[in-house]
């Protein structure tokens, strides 16, 4: 069974421009997080969604994030425009159930922003 | 979500055992301990979870006091390929909370 995957693995772009991360959970799994690792901090939550809709995205951190989920299956993370401090890796991690524990991660996003 | 308390780093050699203690003095009735293993440029993944005393896979063992306030992540028998960094995490599984990982231990096997 295929994993959850992303995609870029490794994106640079300059101070200004947009990126859009994209995130495709395992096949059947309703729930899809989103998470950041800032250099050398914790990984943070941003938002999850059940199915196509937002459950919980207090974990963003401004207005230039945008995140989607149409139609419940991928999910995309659009950074615009994007700021030095956006620089960091970003996950994305599906469960099968609202409270299923083992949520399975994505290998991660590199965001560089010069 | 309790704050929880890991120590920085750790170096152990192969063969050895390694417990890996995190504390969470503010645990709340229905939180549960879980522990994620991450190795570099991947996602954390899921190790164990438990409630109270002592719980066992087939990778790990978590053992738990009756207080709760911490909880002892033991890696039997490492070899150089479980280096990488280790969370535990505190909170209730049956409420959408955000998962917020501390730093970690880093867990460095030498040959």
């Amino acid at each position: 069974e295929a994993g959850v995957t992303q995609f870029p693995s490794h994106s640079v772009i300059e101070k200004g421009q947009t990126v859009t991360l994209r995130c495709d959970p395992i096949s059947g799994h309703d729930n899809l997080y989103w998470y950041r690792r800032v250099m050398g901090k914790e990984i943070k939550f941003l938002l999850h969604f059940v199915k196509e809709s937002k459950q919980d995205e207090s974990g963003m951190p401004n207005n230039r994030f945008l995140a989607e989920r149409t139609g419940g299956t991928y999910s995309t993370l659009k950074v615009q425009p994007a700021e030095l401090e956006d620089s960091g890796v970003y996950f994305c991690a599906s469960s099968q159930e609202k409270g299923e524990d083992e949520q399975f991660f994505g290998p991660g996003t590199r965001l560089t922003v010069l | 979500l309790a704050k929880t308390t890991q120590p920085i780093s750790m170096d152990s050699y192969e063969g050895q055992e390694v417990n890996i203690t995190c504390s969470h003095n503010n645990i709340a009735t229905n939180d549960y301990i879980t522990w994620y293993q991450q190795f570099p440029s991947q996602g954390p993944r899921f190790i164990i979870q438990g409630y109270k005393t002592k719980v066992t896979n087939e990778v790990a063992s978590l053992f738990i006091p009756a207080d709760r306030k911490s909880s002892t992540l033991s890696l039997p028998r490492v070899s150089l390929s479980d280096t990488a960094v280790y969370y535990c995490l505190v909170g209730d599984r049956n409420r959408d909370d955000k998962i917020i990982f501390g730093k970690g231990t880093r867990l460095h096997i030498l040959p």
